[in-house]
């Protein structure tokens, strides 16, 4: 079965500091994953994803995420948080083989807090 | 439509009320997702259409829950008979029928049962 594991509740880093938020994922396939972003009171946006090719994948806002195959992980991570990445963040995964099975697969979320 | 688009955006009822909530995916969109979300708290799957197959209605809490979509347009979500503890934001997502592209999310109803 599908799943999306997002060990953390929370995660507290200081300003400045770099951050991880973690994710390991199991689908049958390779995997297509995904990150997202929730604001206070804002709907979910999107950051970035890995579909194939590079490990390391870049996205919105200075973030970016290693895919690693062996450890069926994709950690998000920032070289240097800021208060303002303060949010709750999403990991979401589908399978790439073929059939029906197209639905997304979400993590339970990790409350990130940056402290000045 | 430029992104998805739900209504209303915040619903106050009584309890045992019938509400339907409405979401407009981005046109084109195969796919189409209902989730709850409480404060605080994580996405709950409530409901998956992805084009003419069958909905998977596995996330669907109790059978006051129901959900309509008609080919790849409009999808109301429907709850009877609402009760104290269905009193959350309802989000919406859409995606194209690609695997590999990012869902795109409304900016939710936020319902509140009193």
């Amino acid at each position: 079965a599908q799943s999306v594991a997002q060990p953390e509740d929370q995660v507290n880093v200081a300003e400045g500091n770099p951050l991880t938020v973690k994710c390991t994922y199991s689908v049958s396939g390779n995997p297509y994953l995904f990150w997202y972003v929730q604001y206070p009171n804002r709907g979910l946006q999107f950051l970035l994803k890995y579909i194939t090719g590079d490990n390391l994948v870049k996205g919105s806002y200075g973030f970016e995420a290693e895919f690693n195959k062996s450890q069926t992980s994709f950690h998000l991570k920032k070289p240097s948080a800021l208060v303002s990445d303060s949010a709750l963040y999403f990991c979401a995964v589908r399978d790439s083989s073929p059939g029906n099975n197209r639905k997304l697969i979400w993590g339970l979320g990790t409350s990130l807090a940056v402290n000045p | 439509g430029a992104g998805v688009s739900q209504s209303p955006s915040n619903k106050v009822t009584e309890k045992g009320k019938d509400v339907e909530l409405r979401c407009d995916p981005i046109s084109g969109h195969t796919a189409l997702y209902w989730y709850r979300q409480r404060l605080g708290q994580g996405l709950e799957f409530l409901i998956y259409f992805q084009g003419n197959s069958a909905p998977d209605k596995s996330g669907l809490p109790s059978d006051r829950f129901s959900a309509e979509r008609t080919g790849e347009s409009v999808s109301t979500l429907t709850i009877q008979r609402t009760q104290q503890e269905d009193s959350a934001v309802y989000l919406c997502a859409s995606s194209s029928f690609v695997r590999n592209t990012e869902a795109f999310f409304g900016q939710g109803t936020r319902l509140t049962v009193v």
